[in-house]
């Protein structure tokens, strides 16, 4: 496509219930990461693909935090049993590779709000 | 693990004064870039830097990699309303991921 995309762009829920928040980068990119920004705050990194494999899982802040990706396009972040201190904008971003030498391309995020 | 500060973390300025924002890392990085945020918006890359001591320049905005390749700084001249957004630098370390500093969050009053 012609930039990354996420869905949805806004998902209000109940505290407890499980969300599946949804990235697709741009084609041929290899390297994707997920970051969360509360208001106004800095990004908080939470994890990043390398084709299918996620070589970095540091950043995800609790076991209730997951996130794969299949066929080296798509990724899903899964929170389960949503906490209210979840609510953020959770942004996705790709780039070539995973190399820091190449620019990251960011969607425009799926805001987050836990009742 | 490495740590990327920056400073100020928020400034104000009047419409037409100069700004400037300052990048610290804890070890020495391969590279850096800087990144801007509008208000409801997402990060949008500006620019790398890669040598020891590089400038850049685009149009109004100055980007300068430190000799030590530790520190960085962007200098805007003359902010406009359209400069307003947060400010973020992002570190790369040879065979480690990005580490995206705080960010600098500039209000231009007009």
């Amino acid at each position: 496509g012609a930039g990354v995309s996420q869905s949805p762009s806004n998902k209000v829920t109940e505290k407890g219930k499980d969300v599946e928040l949804r990235c697709d980068p741009i084609s041929g990119h290899t390297a994707l990461y997920w970051y969360r920004q509360s208001l106004g705050q800095g990004l908080e990194f939470l994890i990043y693909f390398q084709g299918n494999s996620a070589p970095d899982k540091s950043g995800l802040p609790s076991d209730r935090f997951s996130a794969e990706r299949t066929g080296g396009s798509v990724s899903t972040l899964t929170i389960q049993r949503t906490q209210q201190e979840d609510s953020a904008v959770y942004l996705c971003a790709s780039s070539r590779d995973w190399t820091s030498y190449n620019e990251q391309f960011f969607g425009p995020g799926t805001r987050l709000t836990v009742l | 693990g490495q740590q990327v500060m920056q400073i100020p973390q928020y400034q104000h300025v009047q419409e037409g004064e100069d700004f400037t924002t300052y990048c610290n890392s804890s070890t020495t990085l391969s590279n850096i870039q800087w990144y801007k945020q509008r208000p409801g918006g997402h990060p949008v890359f500006l620019i790398q830097l890669v040598k020891s001591g590089e400038v850049k320049k685009q149009k109004r905005l100055t980007f300068q990699f430190g000799e030590a390749k530790k520190n960085s700084s962007l200098h805007i001249t003359a902010t406009q309303t359209t400069d307003v957004g947060t400010y973020f630098c992002a570190g790369g370390a040879y065979g480690q991921n990005f580490v995206f500093g705080p960010g600098t969050r500039l209000s231009v009053l007009p």
